[in-house]
């Protein structure tokens, strides 16, 4: 089986930088993916990494440390628009994902 | 290209009603799920597809029937609906890990279901 602990909430001020961190226990780890959502929306997808080291993608970045079973996502130059739910996803051996939680990002001005 | 779509988007039910959600994606994926998310639990796997014909138990599987015959449309049954069945649905389609899925699903816009 598998298991995700992230934070279930993160605030931070408008132009901060926040960072939201994963565990997890996984039997067969391929990959560790992030999703934003939105209340009400779809999830959509952020970033994924299978080997460790950093992705960077305009303000957001991710992390993964395959050693430590840790991965984060970073998100820079926050804005209003950044307050939303984040998952983290583990890939195993089927490739079928697995969530986290969720964590709640809330943004003040 | 329409993504994933999801019909209904709302749907009411009595206690013991039977409803089918439809999940439809146009870009040829192989893999198709349906997960449902309820507040603070995130989203749990109920069944998953890895290519037509094919479908298997997730997480949380009891209560629920799926099908896949086709490749781009994929069901999610409901043959007695209960009210710990009030959630949100989604469905999401991949590419196979052969066919160069990169990690990401496609999810479609949800399906929010009471059962009263």
């Amino acid at each position: 089986g598998q298991s995700l602990e992230q934070p279930s909430e993160v605030t931070a001020v408008e132009g901060a930088i926040v960072q939201i961190n994963c565990t997890y226990q996984t039997s067969g780890f391929y990959g560790l993916s992030w999703y934003q959502q939105h209340d009400g929306g779809a999830p959509t997808f952020l970033s994924y990494n299978a080997l460790d080291g950093l992705e960077e993608t305009g303000r957001f970045s991710s992390f993964l440390s395959r050693s430590d079973s840790y991965g984060y996502l970073l998100l820079q130059e926050l804005q209003m628009k950044d307050s939303a739910s984040y998952f983290c996803a583990v890939m195993e051996g089927s490739y079928i994902p697995t969530f986290g939680r969720g964590t709640s990002l809330i943004v003040h001005p | 290209n329409a993504g994933v779509t999801q019909t209904p988007k709302f749907r009411v039910l009595k206690t013991g009603q039977s409803m089918t959600l439809l999940c439809a994606q146009d870009m040829n994926h192989e893999y198709m799920y349906w997960y449902r998310q309820d507040p603070g639990m995130g989203l749990r796997l109920i069944h998953y597809s890895v290519g037509e014909g094919t479908t298997a138990k997730g997480e949380v599987p009891d209560g629920y029937n799926v099908s896949r015959l086709k490749k781009q449309n994929f069901l999610l049954g409901l043959e007695s609906a209960a009210p710990s069945q009030t959630s949100v649905y989604f469905c999401a389609s991949s590419y196979s890990r052969s066919g160069g899925n990169t990690g990401e699903l496609f999810f479609g816009e949800g399906s929010r279901l009471t059962v009263l």
